[in-house]
């Protein structure tokens, strides 16, 4: 059984700061990993993607890698503001699987 | 595209009713899954369909809850009787397994908010 690992559960860091939050999963047969933010008392909002054959994907200040052979995901957000604060969550999917497993999510507070 | 479309957003009920929360995927999605979140549990898969066809329901909590999804572009979530255990955000979200872009991105809805009082 797939279990999926966020830590820490909270990071709290100023405005303008790089940060890097973490993702780790048991089984490496890994189909995909997506990156979601969730604002307080909303839904969750798709960041990024990564297909099992890729290493990295970008968008914005925004970059995810991923390490398959140590089961881990980095999400990386460079010069951190004050709305990107929310809680973020990995969820992987394995092959042959139609669902994926979710982490417990970081919450995240970028303070001015 | 509008997304995933959820109603009720909210919804507060008496325990013993029954509650049915509805969904609406993404069209050309043939994938939906419902999920429930509580700040115990976090997220959990409920059940997800492909093609309209349950596929796996093991997330089902019990047999008070249900779901169908009689179309591609619609389906149900019932819970009967309620109880005041199952208050929690239910999503629903839908992907597509196909196409050179946005395949196999999971798509959330803004969710229902139960209260069963």
């Amino acid at each position: 059984k797939q279990e999926v690992t966020q830590i820490p559960a909270a990071l709290s860091v100023p405005e303008g700061e790089n940060l890097v939050l973490n993702c780790s999963f048991t089984d490496s047969a890994i189909y995909n990993l997506q990156w979601f933010r969730q604002d307080p008392g909303k839904g969750l909002t798709s960041l990024l993607l990564i297909q099992s054959s890729q290493r990295e994907q970008t968008s914005g200040r925004l970059n995810a890698s991923l390490d398959k052979s140590s089961g881990r995901s980095t999400l990386y957000i460079a010069a951190s503001q004050p709305g990107d604060s929310a809680t973020y969550l990995c969820a992987v999917r394995l092959r042959n699987a139609g669902k994926s497993t979710f982490g417990d999510g970081t919450t995240l507070t970028v303070k001015p | 595209d509008a997304g995933v479309i959820q109603s009720p957003r909210h919804e507060v009920t008496e325990m013993g009713q029954e509650v049915t929360l509805r969904c609406k995927p993404i069209s050309g999605h043939d994938y939906l899954f419902w999920y429930r979140q509580t700040m115990m549990r976090g997220l959990e898969l409920l059940i997800y369909f492909n093609n309209n066809v349950p596929i796996d329901d093991s997330g089902m909590p019990e047999d008070r809850f249900s779901a169908k999804m009689p179309n591609a572009s619609f389906s149900t979530l019932k819970i009967q009787p309620s109880e005041p255990r199952d208050s929690a955000v239910y999503f629903c979200a839908s992907s597509r397994e196909t196409g050179n872009s946005g395949a196999n991105v999971l798509t959330f809805g803004a969710g229902s908010r139960l209260t069963v009082l």
